[in-house]
């Protein structure tokens, strides 16, 4: 399979515990994201890397939030001091320098934060 | 503001027959891309169809078309023949100008009936 994996799927967690999540984009891709999608809701953007660098966080990305790309290859999205409101689908997604653009998702890792 | 607006929360359709998704969208830039998206029960997002803001004539993928209307800002999704697997939350997206991230409206759920 080629195309963009996420670990873990599901991620039960107490509130006030960290969790650290895994994307390994397309292997040729150089362009990463990170989007967080709610039940009922599109996507929200909430980081970009091109090759390692960190180079746009949304403001939906509070300080709690970290991400990396060492090397530019995985990324990890850490979410520390989990709350409630943390609970959400976490898309990771990546693209190569093409025209357009066109991002290619993996399946998503569900946080439930108890 | 809300850059992408979907205004169909969810849709009935007949199997084989045609559906169209509505999409409008709000941006300033003379250069951005649409995308549409398909997410089924799974979770995963899975990429449909683009439309480049400097297009001359409608995107098409298969069964699937977009309406591209740039003066009335709309980019609707047409679904033709429509299958039982067809039904899944749909995602109209867009890219501005100089930016990589993609902006997400709050989807419309497909139902297709038997």
């Amino acid at each position: 399979d080629t195309g963009v994996s996420q670990d873990p799927r599901h991620k039960i967690t107490k509130r006030g515990q960290n969790v650290t999540f895994r994307c390994d984009p397309i292997s040729e891709h150089n362009r990463l994201y990170w989007y967080r999608q709610t039940l009922g809701q599109g996507p929200e953007f909430l980081t970009y890397f091109q090759n390692e660098a960190q180079l746009e966080k949304s403001r939906l990305l509070s300080d709690r939030f970290s991400a990396e790309r060492p090397k530019g290859s995985f990324s990890t999205l850490e979410i520390q001091r989990t709350e409630q409101g943390d609970s959400a689908m976490y898309l990771c997604a990546s693209s190569a320098s093409l025209s357009y653009n066109e991002q290619f998702f993996g399946p998503g890792t569900r946080l439930t934060v108890l | 503001a809300q850059k992408i607006t979907q205004t169909q929360p969810g849709m009935f359709v007949q199997e084989k027959e045609a559906v169209t998704l509505d999409c409008t969208y709000d941006t300033s830039d003379p250069s951005y891309g649409l995308f549409w998206y398909k997410q089924p029960s799974s979770g995963e997002m899975i990429f449909l169809i683009y439309q480049g803001s400097y297009d001359q004539q409608n995107a098409t993928e298969g069964r699937y078309s977009l309406n591209f209307q740039k003066a009335r800002k709309s980019a609707n999704l047409v679904i033709s023949a429509s299958q039982l697997g067809d039904s899944a939350m749909y995602f109209c997206a867009m890219r501005e100008q100089g930016d990589y991230k993609l902006s997400f409206g709050a989807g419309t759920t497909v139902t297709v009936r038997a």
